[in-house]
């Protein structure tokens, strides 16, 4: 079945320290990629997205992502967090194959930042 | 910076009852999409209007939900009658145009609590 799978639930890091979210799509062809931020109170912001090309992208607030094929993954990455960056953070996709273009999210990460 | 309003901001209802939420995009922005969002989950597109128009309302519940966007400008969603399970954060966002290569700007959302 497509999916988009985020195996983390909950991950805690510490001021300053690298992070790296999980993403892994299950689809039939590659799927446009997005990750997508959601601070308390507020909507959700894209923070990067990947159609084609160089598999290392660049997005905003200092985050990056790479694509692996080989892996069916999308994982984001940021050398050093901020406190700012508590936050719940969604990868989602738009198979590019099928009738229905639209986002798929998956269950989020939520990142607690530790002083 | 232009940005996506929703209203109310936070809504608690009985069961049964009927409830609605009212969504303004994006000035200038023809694509609006509904979003649910259960605790502890990625978002799920309800329905998506081109315009005054529906393209997508597949996993919208019909018989209790119904979202209209008249003028093509902004958009209420109805449920009436409000159950139980509906207690969700729904989102309202907006784009350009269709397909992936436009951008989805989100509003804050509306938290609904069914008592």
């Amino acid at each position: 079945a497509q999916s988009v799978t985020q195996p983390d639930i909950h991950i805690t890091v510490s001021e300053g320290a690298s992070l790296e979210l999980r993403c892994n799509y299950s689809y039939g062809a590659t799927p446009y990629l997005f990750w997508y931020v959601q601070s308390p109170g507020q909507g959700l912001q894209l923070l990067l997205k990947y159609f084609s090309g160089d598999t290392l992208v660049q997005g905003i607030k200092g985050f990056e992502a790479e694509f692996k094929r080989s892996q069916s993954s999308f994982n984001l990455r940021k050398p050093s967090v901020h406190w700012s960056d508590a936050a719940e953070y969604f990868c989602a996709v738009t198979p590019t194959q099928g009738g229905a273009q639209k986002l798929v999210f998956g269950q989020g990460t939520r990142l607690t930042i530790n002083p | 910076e232009a940005e996506v309003a929703q209203s109310p901001r936070y809504k608690i209802t009985e069961k049964s009852q009927a409830v609605a939420f009212w969504c303004d995009p994006i000035s200038g922005h023809a694509t609006l999409y509904w979003y649910r969002q259960i605790l502890g989950q990625g978002p799920e597109l309800l329905v998506q209007f081109q315009d005054e128009s529906v393209v997508d309302d597949s996993q919208l519940p019909k018989d209790r939900f119904s979202a209209e966007r008249l003028k093509g400008v902004d958009s209420t969603l109805k449920i009436q009658p409000a159950e139980l399970g509906d207690s969700a954060m729904y989102l309202c966002a907006s784009s350009f145009g269709r397909g992936p290569y436009n951008e989805q700007f989100f509003g804050p959302g509306t938290r609904l609590t069914v008592l």
